[in-house]
């Protein structure tokens, strides 16, 4: 049973272009969440998708918007990459349950590197 | 608004002991989820164990168990009889809608032989 799996696993950008993070969900998942995590802090919440919409977002500005797709796998775009846009990108899956009891599983990450 | 505060920044712990890494949350909603993960310097955030704010009991899964205290607001992770591959990071985190987990910032365990 195949986990939650994201690629690239590495990825080095300079400021001002764009990238695309793509995430596959744990098997029979149909939730999709985006975490950012900067060196030495916890995971903060970008966004999540259900049903191809997004359900609720972070505290993150536009230039980061996201796609899921009817087979449950989605993307993380970023534009206009800042500096401060480098870290490790998580994504986490889960089923879409009622009440606080959604476990989320997640990838390895996407380690993004803007120079 | 939701907060999860983690004190302790680094902790070290025998091989073979026991261990307690603290969590402390601030809400006023009267549901809601408490999770710990591991996190390895691989960089995979890996489920622990999970607590409900309705759950009477403590959860338990292995070696690892929850000493929740509601009145307090206290969520400690407990990890009984360490292994070497029990050093990582280790984070707290809330939800209140199952939507958006909100984490702490994390206790770094060493496990020493």
């Amino acid at each position: 049973d195949a986990g939650v799996t994201q690629s690239p696993t590495h990825l080095i950008k300079t400021r001002g272009q764009q990238v695309t993070l793509r995430c596959s969900p744990k098997s029979g998942h149909d939730t999709v969440s985006w975490y950012q995590q900067a060196l030495g802090q916890g995971p903060q919440f970008i966004f999540q998708y259900y049903e191809e919409e997004e359900r609720q977002r972070g505290n993150f500005p536009d230039r980061f918007s996201g796609h899921q797709f009817p087979n449950y796998s989605s993307e993380l775009n970023v534009n206009a990459l800042l500096l401060g846009d480098s870290a490790l990108y998580l994504c986490a899956s889960s089923l879409d349950t009622r009440g606080a009891k959604n476990i989320q599983y997640f990838g390895a990450g996407t380690r993004l590197s803007v120079l | 608004a939701q907060k999860i505060t983690q004190t302790q920044p680094g902790m070290f712990v025998q091989e073979k002991e026991a261990v307690t890494l603290d969590c402390t949350y601030d809400t006023s909603d009267p549901s809601y989820g408490l999770f710990w993960y591991k996190q390895p310097s691989s960089g995979e955030m890996i489920f622990l164990i999970y607590q409900g704010s309705y759950d009477q009991q403590n959860a338990t899964e292995g070696r690892y168990s929850l000493n929740f205290q509601k009145a307090r607001k206290s969520a400690n992770l407990v990890i009984s009889a360490s292994q070497l591959g029990d050093s990582a990071m280790y984070f707290c985190a809330m939800s209140l809608s199952g939507y958006a987990l909100n984490f702490g910032k994390g206790t770094s365990l060493l496990v020493t032989p």
